[in-house]
């Protein structure tokens, strides 16, 4: 499974974009850029998935250069409750799907 | 409530005793997930089931943790001879894929937290 680099954490004020960016070098052909959302105490939340180029829904947009050797997930006008751990994950969406968490990134939403 | 749900929430113990945690996944979900996840750390993979075969055990911690989904439905994990290192959140996961499909969407529930002491 490629492996993938976040910062450890950023802080962000309350009403902004939050950026949050991921690299993953190694990633192959046939895997895709995957973004959870942690709690505290609770499990992790699935965002939002995609391969290449821009997508969005609700909750967020994920960005993916040509290259696919990075990610930027997006978080528009956070609030506090955004505050928690957000994990990039790389991966092909066949076989056993087991997920392979890094540390993820502690993204702290400031009043 | 349609979730992922465990039980139970919170389970502490006493060293060399064997615990056993319980996973009621989404009802039409055919996919079932152990991983553990430590502090500072994000969750880790142990196992997982399609219907009731488990098909991938490798990543279970050692020969004391052994996990079950006898009809498809809910799963256990137990912890047999507990250590003070099996202190962690133990997470359940659950999706559905079609057949001959791939997916990579999991919803996971809240947790089961061990302390062992």
């Amino acid at each position: 499974l490629a492996k993938t680099t976040q910062p450890i954490s950023m802080d962000s004020y309350e009403g902004q974009e939050v950026n949050i960016t991921c690299s993953h070098n190694n990633i192959a052909t046939n895997d895709y850029i995957t973004w959870y959302q942690q709690f505290p105490s609770q499990g992790p939340r699935f965002i939002i998935q995609g391969y290449k180029t821009k997508v969005t829904n609700e909750v967020a947009s994920l960005f993916i250069p040509a290259d696919r050797k990075s990610s930027t997930l997006s978080l528009p006008r956070v609030s506090l409750s955004d505050t928690a751990v957000y994990y990039c994950l790389v991966g092909d969406r066949s076989g056993n799907n087991r997920l392979a968490f890094g540390k993820g990134n502690q993204v702290v939403v400031i009043p | 409530d349609t979730g992922v749900s465990q039980d139970p929430r919170h389970k502490i113990t006493k060293r060399g005793q064997n615990v056993t945690f319980r996973c009621d996944p989404i009802s039409e979900h055919n996919r079932l997930y152990w991983y553990r996840q430590t502090l500072g750390q994000g969750p880790e993979f142990l196992t997982y089931f399609q219907n009731e075969a488990q098909l991938e055990k490798s990543r279970l911690l050692s020969d004391r943790f052994s996990a079950e989904r006898p009809k498809g439905s809910f799963s256990t994990l137990e912890i047999q001879r507990t250590e003070q290192g099996d202190s962690a959140m133990y997470l359940c996961a659950s999706s559905l894929v079609p057949p001959g499909q791939g997916g990579y969407e999991q919803y996971f529930g809240p947790g089961t937290r061990l302390t062992v002491t």
